[in-house]
């Protein structure tokens, strides 16, 4: 069956400009996760959607990060006058729900790049 | 989250088991411990959980101790496909917001050899 995709795979941008970062959960999946690994780095959380709940933005580095997730299926990650420590690849995951016993699926992932 | 503490790195030969272990000390009760690997360039995977007992699937084992303060993730025949970094996570059970996220350390890079 599909897993969770993302586009663009890569994607080079210059300093101060917008990108936007696209993830396709897994069909049936309430629960939708975003991570970045900066290089030689662990994977560090960004944000959490479950359902119609309010997502939890807690892992959001800046008030430049922002994220929706229309319809309760795709969602976005949009940075905004991105800077070079913005490089990083950009995991999304989702999950059946959001409890500890579902495992998370993750994407291939978007490798952003800052010049 | 408790802390996971793991080798910086192992070396495993291709056919034979590969046994990666996890300290966990400050686990408590209602957490559980996964694994995930990370193959290059690739999103992480999801290998294995447990809570208390041992686990098996056609990934891997699990061996979690009774005090449950440490693990043992068991690749029972390594392929050089398995050469990736290992991630050893708890999680707690019940988690109201954040929806259980996901916190990697920095695991173990295992290289299978031929």
């Amino acid at each position: 069956g599909a897993g969770v995709s993302q586009s663009p795979s890569n994607k080079v941008t210059e300093k101060g400009k917008d990108v936007e970062l696209r993830c396709d959960p897994i069909s049936g999946h309430t629960a939708l996760y975003w991570y970045r690994q900066s290089l030689g780095q662990g994977l560090e959380f960004l944000i959490y959607f479950q359902g119609n709940s309010a997502p939890d933005k807690s892992g959001l580095p800046s008030d430049r990060f922002s994220a929706e997730r229309t319809g309760g299926s795709v969602s976005t990650l949009t940075i905004q006058r991105t800077q070079q420590e913005d490089s990083a690849v950009y995991l999304c995951a989702s999950s059946l729900k959001g409890r500890a016993y579902n495992e998370q699926f993750f994407g291939p992932g978007t490798r952003l790049t800052v010049l | 989250d408790a802390k996971t503490t793991q080798p910086t790195s192992m070396d495993c030969a291709e056919g034979r088991a590969a046994n990666l272990p996890c300290n966990h000390s400050t686990i408590s009760g209602n957490e559980y411990v996964y694994w995930y690997r990370q193959i290059h360039s690739q999103g992480p995977q999801y290998i294995i959980h447990g809570l208390k007992n041992n686990e098996t699937n056609e990934m891997a084992s699990l061996i979690i101790t009774e005090d449950r303060k440490s693990s043992t993730l068991i690749l029972p025949h390594a392929t050089l496909r398995d050469t990736a970094v290992y991630y050893c996570i708890v999680r707690p059970i019940l988690q109201e917001t954040s929806g259980s996220r996901l916190t990697f350390g920095e695991g173990t890079q295992l290289t299978v050899n031929p």
